[in-house]
């Protein structure tokens, strides 16, 4: 079990530019979430996939954002035209049944958008 | 909409003092209840959860908390703080579709 990964760990970006994260999952866990999370805040839910279904995605969730899970293993999340306001730290976790399980969580993206 | 309270954004506490972080929710249906803790420049890691049975659940580096149905809280304890304890600590509910919903966090400052 080497945990959650996330590349890459901090990314500064210019206003208009599209980035794109990648978060690597424990290999045995099924669901995987991304969250967004702002200094003073606790996490906002941004989507989640259960294997490769995308089955929520937050309301409050721009189009300019997407995600996938291509094979059902890792995941990418991308935002196109950035804005100063996505600035934030991105956080994948992942977990294995929803029913009281754990998430088990990244170090996160730190996005800085200039 | 369930939703998470936490009171205090700091808590400052002297060394081997004791410490509350209170955590209040509101629910009408039976949940299940976390304690997050964030250490600086890391990710979230679980510190204790409650699903069912005891209501009072501790972690392995000696917190604890006490599910309270009616009063509807979750307020996580340590009798004697150290340094390393120094982090933020979020409370989560999850709600009916086993979604987190998650407090704004309190942030514990050791005061040597």
């Amino acid at each position: 079990d080497t945990g959650v990964s996330q590349d890459p760990r901090h990314k500064i970006t210019k206003r208009g530019q599209n980035v794109t994260f990648r978060c690597d999952p424990i290999s045995e866990h099924n669901r995987l979430y991304w969250y967004r999370q702002t200094l003073g805040q606790g996490p906002e839910f941004l989507t989640y996939f259960q294997n490769e279904a995308q089955l929520e995605k937050s309301r409050l969730l721009s189009d300019r954002f997407s995600a996938e899970r291509p094979k059902g293993s890792f995941s990418t999340l991308e935002i196109q035209r950035t804005e100063q306001g996505d600035s934030a730290m991105y956080l994948c976790a992942s977990s294995l049944d929803p029913r009281g399980s754990p998430l088990h969580f990244g170090n996160g993206t730190r996005l800085t958008v200039t | 909409a369930q939703s998470v309270t936490q009171l205090d954004s700091q808590v400052p506490v002297f060394e081997e003092a004791p410490v509350e972080l209170r955590c209040n929710y509101s629910s009408s249906v039976s949940v299940y209840l976390f304690w997050y803790v964030q250490y600086p420049n890391q990710g979230l890691q679980l510190l204790l959860k409650y699903l069912s049975g005891s209501t009072l659940v501790e972690s392995i580096n000696g917190f604890e908390a006490e599910f309270n149905k009616s009063q509807t809280s979750f307020h996580l304890r340590k009798p004697s703080v150290h340094i390393s304890d120094t982090a933020e600590y979020f409370c989560a509910v999850s709600d009916s579709n086993y979604q987190l919903i998650w407090g704004a966090g309190t942030k514990l400052i050791i005061k040597p």
